[in-house]
């Protein structure tokens, strides 16, 4: 199975802030990586898929970029609605697996 | 905008059993695999389980196997987990999630495994 890490596991930031989240999985995946945001008490939403390809309708404040095994997440400039926890996904093969993930706080 | 709503969670004491259900709308069923993915209180994401389009192909978590089997009606735009000797573990919230990349999920169904 492909393990996902993410570090950090907590931040803490103001708004406006540059955020950058890493995601490393213990293999190989291409670019078969996604991010997920989830807000408390609602489902996981799919911001980034295919590494670095903006889902439609999300901010362009969020961007990814990596390949391989090393992935990065990036808010721009922090916004109040940004305060949520964020995952990875890898897609390569099954099992599919998720990082821990991360929570940003305001 | 795809539509995916969960139901068919409750409380069950363990060992029992319960059938999940995820009803699909707004985006053609039949072209597209799905996912159930659990969350356990306050705990991270788990994937545990996948069915192709066809139901051709059928993967699941090792702690899952043997216990839940997916399933889905084309026909009804329908995805089901059914779930038997449930354990205390199993207690979370349960999602679909559209296609292999999960790219749409629902809201989700909480389970509850109690005596």
């Amino acid at each position: 199975d492909i393990q996902m890490t993410q570090s950090p596991s907590s931040l803490s930031a103001s708004v406006g802030d540059r955020v950058t989240i890493t995601c490393r999985a213990s293999q190989g995946i291409g670019n078969d990586l996604g991010w997920f945001q989830q807000k408390p008490g609602k489902a996981p939403k799919r911001l980034i898929y295919a590494a670095s390809s903006l889902q439609s309708g999300v901010p362009s404040r969020f961007s990814g970029s990596g390949s391989g095994t090393e992935f990065t997440l990036t808010i721009s400039s922090l916004q109040p609605e940004d305060f949520a926890t964020y995952y990875c996904l890898q897609h390569n093969s099954y099992p599919r697996t998720f990082g821990p993930g991360t929570k940003v706080d305001i | 905008e795809v539509q995916l709503v969960e139901s068919g969670g409750g409380l069950v004491q363990p060992g029992g059993s319960l059938r999940l259900s995820c009803a699909a709308s707004r985006f053609t069923f039949s072209a597209y695999s799905m996912n159930w993915v659990r969350q356990t209180p306050g705990k991270g994401l788990e994937w545990i389980s996948y069915i192709s389009s066809s139901s051709s192909t059928i993967y699941y978590a090792d702690s899952v196997k043997g216990r839940f089997t997916i399933s889905r009606d084309n026909a009804k735009n329908s995805l089901y987990l059914h779930m038997n000797s449930l354990r205390a573990e199993d207690t979370a919230v349960y999602y679909c999630a559209r296609a292999d990349w999960l790219a749409d999920w629902g809201q989700g169904t909480l389970v509850t495994v109690s005596s």
